[in-house]
């Protein structure tokens, strides 16, 4: 299986600052398709994983633009620009280009 | 508007059987490119991803737990059930469905059903 490396484990940031958090898979990413299949999810406190970001860098559907991806291969950035208090959870990141589906375990960001 | 939502028995004894249902609205899992696949999350830990069935019917499972799982669908395509035998304390967590799509990976999430496995 693909191993997802995330880190920091956790992070404690004021509000307005901006955080980066990594994840390091243990194989290429890229798939036969030439597309990387690398997203990047939000848990907030009690709920659902949210969809934050697709394929290293599409925002997902109603997510602000102070969410961004970057990356490539085997190495991915997951940028918060400008925290806000609704950004407080845990973020995973996850890659659906080889089988079984493997994802990070997680980084917990707290607000100061 | 798109729902997921699954349903299972909250508790069950080691050994026996899991039943769940993810009931979902607002997209058919007849169309071309739809994916429901299930994952869960034992308390305080992250994701695993378990099995998911496509629109075609194609299932596939996460090898680690192949010989144990089995999703299906309805044939109204509104309903997807996943199977676990045997289970084992091990097996306790929060169940979600969630849809894939060409577009978009996982971009709809069900509530979750907390499981217990005890005796």
């Amino acid at each position: 299986d693909v191993v997802m490396t995330q880190t920091p484990p956790s992070l404690s940031v004021a509000i307005g600052q901006s955080v980066s958090i990594s994840c390091k898979s243990s194989q290429s990413l890229v798939y036969s398709d030439g597309k990387t299949y690398l997203h990047w999810l939000l848990q907030s406190p009690g709920q659902s994983p949210k969809l934050l970001i697709y394929q290293v860098s599409n925002l997902g559907s109603g997510v602000p633009d102070r969410f961004s991806g970057t990356g490539s291969q085997k190495d991915f950035t997951l940028k918060i620009s400008r925290v806000e208090a609704e950004d407080l959870g845990v973020y995973y990141c996850v890659q659906a280009t080889h089988f079984p589906l493997t994802f990070g375990s997680g980084t917990k960001l707290e607000i100061k | 508007q798109v729902t997921l939502k699954e349903s299972g028995p909250g508790m069950l004894q080691p050994s026996k059987t899991l039943s769940l249902t993810c009931s979902f609205s607002g997209f058919s899992l007849s169309t071309s490119g739809m994916v429901v696949s299930w994952i869960r999350q034992p308390s305080g830990k992250s994701l695993e991803w378990l099995a998911a069935i496509d629109w075609d019917g194609d299932k596939y499972y996460n090898p680690s737990l192949k010989s144990r799982l089995t999703v299906s669908k309805d044939t109204s395509n509104t309903q997807v059930f996943l199977k676990i035998t045997s289970v084992d304390i091990a097996d306790t967590a929060t169940y979600y469905c969630a849809r894939i799509t060409t577009v978009a990976p996982f971009d709809y999430w069900g509530q979750g059903v907390m499981v217990t496995v005890s005796s």
